[in-house]
């Protein structure tokens, strides 16, 4: 049982280039989530989906994009990458509880 | 605006004593409380979580206690034990079983427990 996964695990950028953060979760949850995290200031909300077929801004959402795939799946896209995004990503889904499940981030450094 | 914060970066503390890890809070629409582990190169696991209307939850060696008319809670180890060693992340979300997910979190306080 993975739980959630995220691809890659570390990428570097050049400022102005585009990717994609990957995320699919095999635990059947409604709801996905994607975070990030900046030293001294814990994770803050970028968007978040809270079924199939929805998508929501969060705290942080400027200069992203979200497209849920699927029930599984749950991606975030850089279109122009800038310094401000370097960052920790983490993905997390859950079902009906308050307990969110994490993947393990992703590294991303823009330089 | 920091409506989450733990105000203590790092807490050291010796295998079998207390760990108090503390988080404040400013926004009074919160109604739901979390506390998150989180060790390097993971993402964050969750621990223990308290509502509003509790003051008080236990799982085992973890307690979280929840001041309403002080914004503050607090998340009690005991005994401490050195693979407690981590991250520890307050977590408050306002608006009921929707927006459970919907976190803000605190800064971290890093604990580590010597043997």
């Amino acid at each position: 049982n993975a739980g959630v996964t995220q691809t890659p695990k570390f990428q570097v950028l050049k400022t102005g280039q585009s990717m994609t953060l990957q995320c699919a979760q095999d635990m059947n949850h409604n709801s996905m989530y994607w975070y990030r995290q900046d030293p001294g200031m814990g994770l803050r909300l970028i968007y978040y989906s809270a079924s199939e077929g929805t998508t929501d801004k969060g705290e942080v959402p400027n200069g992203y994009n979200v497209s849920r795939l699927n029930k599984r799946e749950f991606s975030l896209r850089l279109e122009s990458a800038a310094p401000s995004q370097t960052s920790v990503y983490f993905c997390a889904s859950r079902w009906q509880s308050e307990k969110l499940f994490f993947g393990s981030g992703t590294q991303l450094s823009v330089l | 605006d920091q409506q989450v914060k733990q105000n203590s970066p790092s807490l050291s503390v010796q295998e079998g004593r207390i760990s108090i890890l503390n988080c404040d809070y400013t926004n009074s629409m919160f109604d739901y409380f979390l506390w998150y582990k989180k060790y390097p190169a993971e993402g964050p696991t969750f621990l223990i979580s308290i509502s509003s209307i509790k003051d008080k939850n236990e799982d085992g060696r973890f307690t979280v206690f929840l001041n309403k008319s002080a914004k503050h809670l607090s998340l009690h180890i005991v005994p401490s034990q050195p693979g407690d060693s981590a991250v520890y992340f307050c977590a408050a979300s306002a608006g009921g079983g929707t927006s459970y997910g919907k976190l803000t979190f605190g800064q971290g306080t890093i604990l580590t427990v010597h043997p």
